[in-house]
């Protein structure tokens, strides 16, 4: 079964600095999706971004990017230029390319502390 | 569009009793989940469809039943609740499967005292 960790339960940043978000997981697929969804106070899970294990490139999404490690199956965060709003619980998870369930595999979560 | 709805968002229940998490999705998306979140952990699937009339057994299936007569809805139904079963509860629906994102709904806070 595929498993995701999370070994950073809390990381905090300065306002406007840099953070990275540490992921690792375990699969025998070779063909597989990554996801960083963002948690906020208020509850609800928002996709920040996506990574196709086919895809070589790193992806990103404005200040968001990742740096995706096949070999080593690791598949890390960065938020640039980080804002008060990124304040939040983020989760790391992962799906298996077919099959019929679809559903994600989630770590525990990292939660992030943005001070001004 | 409203998305993937849950109702309701708070709920105390006492030791055996039952209730119905309700999810509705106005995305025609085949596919819908039911995933807990325990403190301090990640969502755990529970219940997953892949559309009307067909739905299975997640990770943590104990305790609960689904049923999907109609693409749009997917309730959840606790019977005989128990401590072990509070947590915040998610629905979620996809188009497909692969890269397309899971939309979630904004999750039923469920106290069982």
């Amino acid at each position: 079964a595929q498993t995701v960790t999370q070994s950073q339960p809390e990381m905090s940043v300065q306002e406007a600095e840099t953070v990275t978000l540490s992921c690792t997981y375990d699969t025998s697929e070779s063909d597989y999706y990554l996801f960083w969804y963002k948690q906020p106070p208020s509850r609800q899970m928002i996709l920040v971004i996506r990574q196709e294990a086919y895809k070589q490139q790193n992806a990103t999404e404005n200040r968001f990017s990742v740096n995706f490690q096949k070999a080593a199956k690791s598949f890390s965060l960065k938020i640039s230029d980080s804002q008060l709003g990124d304040a939040a619980m983020y989760f790391c998870a992962y799906r298996n390319y077919g099959g019929s369930q679809g559903n994600l595999i989630f770590g525990k979560g990292t939660k992030l502390s943005v001070k001004p | 569009n409203a998305g993937v709805t849950q109702t309701p968002k708070f709920r105390i229940l006492k030791i055996g009793q039952s209730m119905t998490l309700q999810c509705a999705q106005d995305m025609n998306h085949n596919y819908m989940y039911w995933y807990r979140q325990d403190p301090g952990m990640g969502l755990k699937l529970i219940y997953y469809s892949v559309g009307a009339g067909i739905t299975d057994k997640g990770e943590v299936p104990n305790g609960y039943n689904v049923s999907r007569s109609t693409t749009e809805d997917f309730p959840l139904r606790l019977e005989l609740a128990a401590p072990s079963q509070t947590s915040v509860y998610f629905c979620a629906s996809s188009h497909q499967t692969g890269n397309q994102p899971q939309h979630f709904g904004d999750g039923t806070r469920l106290s069982i005292l």
